[in-house]
Order: C-alpha cells, then sequence, then structure tokens
C-alpha cells in the first residue's frame, strides 16, 4: 500500500529552523513528484511547493510566500522528501502534509497524516 | 496566475444533492480535481480531470466542468458527507498547483 508519513513537527521559536521529513512507501519513490502543502487550523490548503520527480530533473516550485526561506530535497535512495524551513515565522504556524503527485492527471493522490509545526515564542 | 474561486460554504438536507462550484477562468480547459477533507483527517482525493472517480469513491460522488465553472455534485447526501471541499487545477504558465479556498458543506 502507499504511504507517506510526515515527520519533525514540533514547536520553534521564529526566526529558527525545522526539516520536516516526508518517509515514503509502497510505490518507486523516485518516478513522482512530491509536494508539501500546508493549513492553518481551520484554515484552507495553501500549496508550499514541490519537487519533481528524478526524471524530469527533480528540480522544485514553491510558492510566493515561503520562496528564499523554505527549500525541499529529495534523497531516492531512502524515499525520503524533505522540507527544510528557515527564518521562521509565526505565520507559519500550521499541519504540513506531504503528497504524491499523480503521473498522469498530476491529482495529489495519496496524502500523509500531517505535522503540526508551531512557531511561537 | 490562476485563482480559483469557492463558495464559502453550501448546506443540503440528508438524501438532498449538493453541489459546490469552483471558478476560474476558462477553467473548462484545465483538469479539475477535487478533494474531500473531514475534520481530523488529511484531504482525499473524490473526482480527478473533473470527470473522473478514483476507485473506492461512491458513485454519488460526480463532476462537471463547463465554461468558467466546475462543479463537484453529491446526490443523496449523508450525514457523513460532511466536510470540505477543495477544487484543484495545475497553472500551465507557471506549472504550479492552484487551490481552492474551499467549501464547507453542512449537512442539516
Amino acid at each position: 500500500d502507499v504511504q507517506l508519513v510526515e515527520s519533525g513537527g514540533g514547536l520553534v521559536k521564529p526566526g529558527r529552523s525545522l526539516r520536516l521529513s516526508c518517509a515514503a512507501s509502497g510505490f518507486t519513490f523516485d518516478d513522482f513528484s512530491v509536494t508539501w502543502i500546508r493549513q492553518v487550523p481551520g484554515k484552507g490548503l495553501e500549496w508550499v511547493g514541490f519537487i519533481r520527480r528524478t526524471p524530469d530533473g527533480g528540480t522544485t516550485e514553491y510558492a510566493a510566500s515561503v520562496k528564499g526561506r523554505f527549500t525541499i530535497s529529495r534523497d531516492d535512495s531512502k524515499s525520503i522528501a524533505y522540507l527544510h524551513m528557515d527564518s521562521l515565522k509565526t505565520e507559519d504556524t500550521a499541519v504540513y502534509y506531504c503528497t504524491r503527485v499523480d503521473l498522469g492527471y498530476r491529482t495529489f493522490d495519496f496524502w500523509g497524516q500531517g505535522t503540526l509545526v508551531t512557531v511561537s515564542s | 496566475s490562476s485563482v480559483l474561486t469557492q463558495s464559502p460554504s453550501v448546506s443540503v438536507a440528508p438524501g438532498q444533492t449538493a453541489r459546490v462550484t469552483c471558478g476560474g477562468d476558462n477553467i473548462e480547459h484545465k483538469g479539475v480535481h477535487w478533494y474531500q477533507q473531514k475534520p481530523g483527517q488529511a484531504p482525499l482525493l473524490v473526482i480527478y480531470d473533473a470527470t473522473d472517480r478514483p476507485s473506492g469513491i461512491p458513485e454519488r460522488f460526480s463532476g462537471s466542468n463547463s465554461g468558467n465553472t466546475a462543479t463537484l455534485t453529491i446526490s443523496s447526501v449523508e450525514a457523513g458527507d460532511e466536510a470540505d471541499f477543495y477544487c484543484h487545477v495545475w497553472d500551465s504558465i507557471t506549472d504550479q498547483p492552484v487551490l481552492g479556498g474551499g467549501t464547507k458543506l453542512t449537512v442539516l
């Protein structure tokens, strides 16, 4: 079965850094792009960024709200995607989900359970 | 860049039909996907490419797309359908995903 499991969330002070992990199983990881999406509790979904699948170069795209502060990477040998967050702000407080991007229609066809990041002094 | 507009809320009685809309410029020419998010859960894909259902999604869920509006239709609504629904397309110019603001479906 396809599974995505996020980890690394927690409480962090403004200005600090945090790295989230998304561990994948049940599929050939390097064949798929991975997206990070966040959700402020009680609010809607916000796309954060994604990393293309390795055959497409493994390049990245970011939302304007995080560009320059967040970096997505992947380790295909471990089937893990990372979201490295620098210069965190209180407004980055959210549940962070990783999703697999379907090859054909580019849906977010599988999601992790999410990990909560709280940025507070 | 693309913008997707959803009504904040829709209310329907059990057994009735709920329609959730997603507005976007020429959205009929885009592949629209819909996600259902129940409280405390991760979103779940319920419709892809405007009209297709992933395996395991009940036939009560259907989709359509015309002009500037895509619609998710849920027939014979049940209490368990209460959730937030989000539409999603890819911006063909920026190659970035665009998500609607979400619609809360309340079953009266």
